[in-house]
């Protein structure tokens, strides 16, 4: 497709259970984003890859969370235990190239844990 | 650190108005870059400008114009005429050395026929 995809568009889990969320980039873009978005307010930065590997992973709130990108193209989001405070909408960015590109966003997933 | 504040947190108007939404930034970067995204009722964020901060040539889109000041450190963003289907939540976002982008909370626009 032409743009950022993610799947699922929506996910429902009980709290304590493991989830993984998938980002499928614009392709050709090297640089990949991952962001949360609470309900009214603006998106929250969690990771970013430049290729395979994670540039920074500065926004990650603990170490329930992980992300990985092996090939360089599809990066999956994992929370491990999920609880009730990381239901949200979850956003994938992706960036043509080093530098400032603009970042094109996915329709996102909504995660909600119960 | 960098920090960026939309004080206005919605905003209504009459289809036909002009409508400026504010957005005024932080940070201690020398190089930096200023976005506004549009997120409408169906959720996708929507690229709708970028500035680098040597550049503060105003620049007009259409109905959409921005005046980027820094001198007042402001990225402000005007929609003239507006239309119901501007209807959505305006969000001003600064990216520094590290690219990832610093979002304010949004301003929600209504625009009633």
């Amino acid at each position: 497709g032409a743009g950022v995809s993610q799947t699922p568009s929506n996910k429902v889990t009980e709290k304590g259970k493991y989830v993984e969320l998938r980002c499928d980039p614009i392709s050709g873009h090297t640089a990949l984003y991952w962001y949360r978005q609470s309900l009214g307010q603006g998106p929250e930065f969690l990771i970013y890859f430049q290729g395979t590997g994670a540039a920074d992973d500065s926004g990650l709130p603990n170490d329930r969370f992980f992300a990985v990108r092996p090939e360089g193209s599809v990066s999956t989001l994992k929370i491990q235990r999920t609880e009730r405070g990381d239901s949200a909408v979850y956003l994938c960015a992706s960036r043509r190239g080093v530098g400032a590109d603009t970042q094109y966003f996915g329709p996102g997933t909504r995660l909600t844990v119960l | 650190a960098q920090k960026v504040t939309q004080a206005q947190t919605e905003i209504s108007v009459v289809e036909k108005e002009d409508v400026t939404l504010d957005c005024v930034y932080e940070t201690r970067d020398t190089t930096y870059y200023l976005f506004w995204y549009k997120q409408p009722p169906s959720g996708e964020l929507v690229f709708l400008i970028r500035r680098n901060s040597f550049d503060e040539q105003n620049e007009i889109s259409g109905r959409y114009s921005w005046n980027f000041q820094k001198s007042t450190s402001s990225f402000n963003f005007t929609i003239t005429a507006s239309q119901v289907v501007d209807s959505a939540v305006y969000f001003c976002a600064l990216s520094g050395h590290g690219y990832a982008l610093n979002f304010g909370k949004g301003t929600s626009l209504l625009v009633t026929p």
